[in-house]
């Protein structure tokens, strides 16, 4: 079965913080992605990537880096956490098939930013 | 235009009815389409896809693909009240960049 680990479930950092989310995947994906998740908007791409060191700006990067050093971790920063940036964080992997690329999601992150 | 539109529900239905949940998409170059599962509080789980026009079935659901018209859709056969959740649709583009366009997702809940 394919495993995505999140660092935290639940985060509460104040503003001005840095704050790193952590996501771990075991099954060897290529793609790896940040969503945020906010009621009334459904999921919107922050960053993804598609090989170490490699990434591509979603819908919405403002605000946000990540760090893809090995395969199976990629970090999302929020280098000065915002009250505006409260919200469920989801990590998903994925990898190339010649059917489809399923995207697989961890168990989220909550992040409330006072 | 929105990329993904799905019917904004909520939609309620009663137990051991059919659930049909609709996805309409704009991009006529989308290849592959998908069907995700929400609780409450949880993440995602896939649910199925489909790529072909037709139909696809997996126990109970159906996925139902028409490419001429952009439309996607699943039905749930005989509901339970364990498939009270939100369904998400989405869908890629061939790429290998892997990335998924979401739609905002239906609210389904099945009545005992």
């Amino acid at each position: 079965d394919v495993k995505v680990t999140q660092s935290s479930r639940y985060l509460v950092k104040r503003t001005g913080e840095k704050v790193f989310l952590e996501c771990v995947q075991d099954m060897d994906h290529e793609n790896m992605f940040w969503y945020r998740q906010d009621p009334g908007l459904g999921l919107r791409l922050i960053y993804f990537s598609y090989d170490v060191k490699m990434k591509e700006k979603g819908d919405i990067p403002e605000g946000y880096s990540v760090s893809r050093e090995k395969k199976e971790r990629f970090s999302l920063i929020l280098e000065s956490a915002s009250t505006n940036q409260t919200s469920m964080y989801l990590c998903a992997s994925s990898f190339v098939s010649g059917q489809a690329n399923t995207q697989y999601f961890g168990p989220g992150t909550r992040l409330t930013v006072l | 235009q929105k990329e993904v539109e799905q019917n904004s529900g909520p939609l309620s239905v009663p137990e051991g009815a059919i659930a049909s949940l609709n996805c309409t998409y704009s991009d006529r170059g989308s290849q592959s389409f998908f069907w995700y599962r929400q609780y409450s509080g949880k993440s995602p789980e896939l649910i199925m896809f489909i790529y072909s026009n037709g139909d696809k079935e997996d126990g109970r659901f159906t996925a139902q693909l028409n490419k001429a018209s952009q439309y996607v859709s699943l039905l749930i056969r005989d509901s339970q009240p364990s498939d009270s959740a939100t369904y998400l649709c989405a869908f890629d583009r061939g790429s290998t960049l892997g990335r998924l366009y979401f739609g905002r997702g239906t609210q389904l809940t099945v009545w005992p």
